[in-house]
């Protein structure tokens, strides 16, 4: 079962901010936060990912809280583009394999 | 950086053919590269990691027979669909992982079977 627990919707004005929420309470000292969306019928792309520092290039910045529970991808100026299903990761004890849910699917409108 | 192609895109094929996919990195090698199957309105489903050199570790409920893997390279990676039936129609995704155990693994645009 996939470690992170996400909203499954969110809607976001086109040019505005979107701010995609993930909870990993459970992650431990040395797991790093995948983050990665999924267009319709395509293979998912890498956005980002961080240990315990806040991160950004050039897609979107990935906001990590001090204890770490918790995590909020930003995509800054959000476009059409990015209406896609967003998953948040944490990868399986320790071991490379990546543990897709659901994900969220963002909306972004005109 | 760190490209993975894989081909072919689509296929369509009849019940009882065996079905070659292939997987590589572009512009990076890859030890490891891993094979996933997706069903209409689902998530991602890991199948099976493949390692360079060695036998495939397979997920549970997967069954090896039907899926067989090669990685005889440090950038190719083939999944073969052993006499596919309809129930194996999927879109099927790989993916594969820079050098560093914590660099992300990058995925391929996937690969749309339909056995009829």
């Amino acid at each position: 079962d996939a470690k992170t627990t996400q909203p499954p919707s969110m809607d976001c004005a086109e040019g505005r901010a979107a701010n995609l929420p993930c909870n990993h309470s459970t992650i431990s000292g040395n797991e790093y936060v995948y983050w990665y969306r999924q267009i319709h019928s395509q293979g998912p792309q890498y956005i980002i990912h961080g240990l315990k520092n806040n991160e950004t290039n050039e897609m979107a910045s990935l906001i990590i809280t001090e204890d770490r529970k918790s995590s909020t991808l930003i995509l800054p100026h959000a476009t059409l583009r990015d209406t896609a299903v967003y998953y948040c990761i944490v990868r399986v004890g320790g071991s490379e394999k990546l543990v897709f849910g659901k994900g969220t699917k963002l909306t972004v409108n005109p | 950086g760190a490209v993975v192609s894989q081909h072919p895109s689509w296929v369509i094929c009849k019940s009882g053919t065996s079905v070659k996919i292939e997987c590589r990195s572009l512009d990076f090698q890859a030890t490891t590269m891993f094979w996933y199957r997706q069903f209409p309105k689902q998530s991602l489903m890991l199948m099976a990691t493949s390692n360079e050199g060695s036998k495939a570790t397979y997920e549970q409920g997967v069954e090896k027979d039907k899926f067989l893997i090669n990685h005889a390279s440090l950038t190719l990676s083939t999944l073969t669909v052993t006499s596919a039936h309809p129930e194996d129609s999927s879109f099927y995704i790989c993916s594969a992982r820079d050098w560093g155990r914590n660099q992300p693994q990058h995925f391929g645009d996937g690969t749309r079977l339909s056995i009829l």
